[in-house]
């Protein structure tokens, strides 16, 4: 089936720094990727929507130039946090949309454990 | 706008017993919903969906979900729980009509399984 492998699963940085989170599907062209972020004992809430050689789009509320999506191939997308603060410290997961037949569905990755310190 | 809400954050049941998660959505066109499970610091394994197929609609490690249009219903259910089965369970909805534009999803709700 489809898999999506992201990495880090875990990431600690100093508050000021960058990191950067990195899906790959492994044996499918993910031709779109959402990135989620998830609080403590919360739901998920979905950040953008990135497709294969354009710009992501960002839902309302997300600062596009704190959280910046890459998605160059159809195989890997990336979540870059730029200059991180502790409110930052999250859970990050990122889902590929995948299609059947006839319908599309959603495998996720494992997500990332972000603390910033 | 499209929404799900998750009757109950925590839900206790003794092994063996039913399991019974309640979620109830809003959509503006035809919805495609799913159950996922989460464990700890992981991410999200997809249970079952539904995709305007049949109503019933099974899944992994037995558990089923009902789609009831005149409820705005899709609970989840299991005859038998086993400790494993403990987890947070998200229901999601489809952003848009197709399901091409992500999900959203309910608050989740904490299964605890009592030996």
């Amino acid at each position: 089936g489809a898999v999506v492998s992201q990495h880090p699963s875990r990431v600690i940085c100093k508050s000021g720094t960058s990191v950067k989170i990195e899906c790959r599907s492994l044996d499918f062209q993910a031709t779109t990727m959402f990135w989620y972020r998830q609080f403590p004992k919360q739901s998920l809430m979905l950040m953008a929507t990135s497709n294969e050689g354009s710009k992501a789009t960002y839902e309302q509320g997300v600062e596009k130039d704190k959280f910046l999506i890459n998605h160059a191939s159809l195989t890997l997308s990336t979540l870059t946090v730029t200059s991180a603060h502790p409110e930052d410290s999250s859970f990050y997961i990122c889902s590929a949309r995948v299609r059947d037949r006839v319908n599309y569905g959603y495998t996720f990755g494992s997500g990332t454990r972000l603390t910033v310190v | 706008a499209q929404s799900v809400t998750q009757l109950g954050s925590h839900v206790s049941v003794s092994e063996g017993a039913l399991v019974l998660l309640r979620c109830n959505y809003s959509s503006s066109v035809p919805p495609y919903l799913f159950w996922y499970v989460q464990y700890p610091n992981q991410g999200l394994q997809l249970l079952l969906k539904y995709t305007s197929a049949a109503t019933l609609v099974k899944g992994i490690n037995g558990f089923e979900a009902e789609f009831k249009k005149s409820e705005t219903s899709f609970h989840l259910t299991k005859p038998s729980a086993h400790m494993s089965d403990a987890a947070e369970y998200f229901c999601a909805v489809s952003r848009s009509g197709g399901g091409a534009d992500g999900l959203t999803f309910g608050k989740g709700t904490h299964l605890i399984i009592q030996p």
